[in-house]
């Protein structure tokens, strides 16, 4: 079935460093893929998404390409801020509207 | 901004009691879901709720488990008889439509502990 693996946290950061977080999924056929944040005392809202390969979804200064050689969908940000401190979930959805999420990734920056 | 409220946000009981989680979808969605994540582990799907019955239903949704939309507003999540392995934070969500291009719309989770 569909999975989807991200890396463990949390990841601990400087403010202004450069983040990445590493996604990698399982499906068939073609996917769309997803990130979604969770910050503290909230529901998970969507970060960004991609439909298909080589699409690229982006917001708030954050990145995610979508890499079908590689089954990957890796969330970057040049410069995080204290503000960035969240959980973060690589998402993937098939035929299904139901999606299938990773297990989370939290994020701590420092002033 | 609408959002998805949930309540309570940690919910403490004994086995073998049954609980009731509440959620208040955002008031034009047609589409609601309930998803649970265990401690360290990834956010399951339990299931969707349509036209006041069940869409779709994971494997995790067995017999112990209910959901119901009693009035025009609230969502609840029913279990049974809890067991030391429902211990987990539950989230509701709620969509406009069902494709997933439709984005879904999360609560800020219930913490559930069955001790």
């Amino acid at each position: 079935g569909d999975s989807v693996t991200q890396m463990e946290g949390p990841v601990t950061l400087s403010e202004e460093a450069f983040l990445t977080i590493n996604c990698t999924y399982t499906a068939t056929g073609y996917p769309s893929l997803f990130w979604y944040v969770q910050y503290p005392g909230e529901g998970l809202q969507l970060l960004l998404k991609a439909t298909k390969a080589d699409d690229k979804g982006s917001n708030k200064g954050f990145e995610a390409t979508y890499r079908k050689e590689t089954t990957s969908f890796h969330l970057e940000k040049g410069s995080v801020q204290v503000s960035d401190s969240a959980v973060y979930f690589c998402a993937l959805a098939g035929g299904s509207y139901i999606p299938t999420f990773g297990r989370g990734t939290s994020l701590i920056v420092h002033p | 901004e609408p959002e998805v409220t949930q309540t309570p946000s940690h919910q403490v009981t004994q086995m073998g009691q049954e609980v009731i989680l509440r959620c208040v979808p955002i008031s034009n969605h047609l589409y609601f879901y309930w998803y649970r994540q265990i401690l360290g582990q990834k956010v399951e799907f339990l299931v969707s709720f349509y036209n006041n019955e069940i869409s779709e239903k994971s494997e995790i949704f067995d017999d112990q488990f209910s959901v119901e939309r009693p009035d025009g507003s609230n969502f609840t999540l029913k279990i049974r008889s809890t067991k030391l392995e429902d211990s987990a934070m539950y989230f509701c969500a709620s969509s406009l439509l069902a494709e997933w291009e439709n984005e879904q719309f999360f609560g800020p989770g219930t913490r559930l502990t069955v001790l």
